[in-house]
């Protein structure tokens, strides 16, 4: 199984930050890389798809980059309703699998 | 609009078994796969398996065969998922996802809440 390691565990930032997470995958997953965000008591939402691809509905201040192993969700500004955790996830061989999740709150 | 509704909690007995509905609506439920998703504090997100609805067709995690059974009723554009012979460790949130091109799961439902406990 592909193994994603997902860094940081926990986060903490001001409005209007500009936040990084990263995922790292033990082999080359060739950007099938997913970013979902989850609110507490919610089920995980699809921000960006395939590495770099923004998710309909999904504010732009939300991108995604990477390719080979690592990979990276960047929000640009942070505002209030980011607060989540935050969930990768790769689809490039079954089983599919998620990184532990990046738990983000306001400082 | 898609939506993917689940059937509600449970709370059954160690050695039972347990059924899991996700009803589809707002596309056509056999165009596209659906995915089943375990979610627990300690262990975090597990993908357990897909089902295609309209052949029938399955992949499990090799961790979840012989646990889950993925099956679906196209007539009610449902997907269900059977987990057998239940302990304490499978207590979890279960969640369907719908997948989209390229085995992107872009709606989940809002998932079903398994207690295992005597």
């Amino acid at each position: 199984d592909i193994q994603m390691t997902q860094s940081p565990s926990f986060l903490s930032a001001s409005v209007g930050d500009r936040v990084t997470i990263n995922c790292k995958a033990s082999q080359n997953i060739n950007k099938y890389l997913d970013w979902y965000q989850q609110k507490h008591g919610e089920a995980p939402k699809l921000l960006i798809y395939n590495t770099n691809n923004l998710q309909t509905g999904i504010p732009s201040r939300f991108s995604g980059s990477g390719s080979g192993t690592d990979y990276t969700l960047t929000i640009s500004s942070l505002q209030p309703e980011d607060v989540a955790t935050y969930f990768c996830l790769q689809h490039s061989s079954r089983p599919y699998t998620f990184g532990a999740g990046t738990k983000l709150e306001l400082k | 609009q898609v939506q993917l509704q689940q059937s509600g909690a449970e709370l059954v007995k160690p050695g039972t078994s347990v059924k899991l509905s996700c009803k589809a609506s707002g596309y056509t439920f056999t165009s596209n796969h659906m995915n089943w998703i375990k979610q627990t504090t300690g262990q975090g997100l597990e993908w357990i398996g897909i089902i295609n609805p309209g052949s029938g067709g399955t992949s499990y995690n090799v961790k979840f065969k012989g646990k889950a059974t993925l099956t679906v009723d196209k007539s009610s554009s449902t997907a269900f998922m059977q987990l057998s012979s239940l302990t304490p460790e499978d207590s979890a949130v279960y969640y369907c996802a719908r997948t989209k091109d390229y085995y992107v799961m872009d709606a989940w439902g809002q998932g079903a809440s398994v207690t295992v406990s005597s």
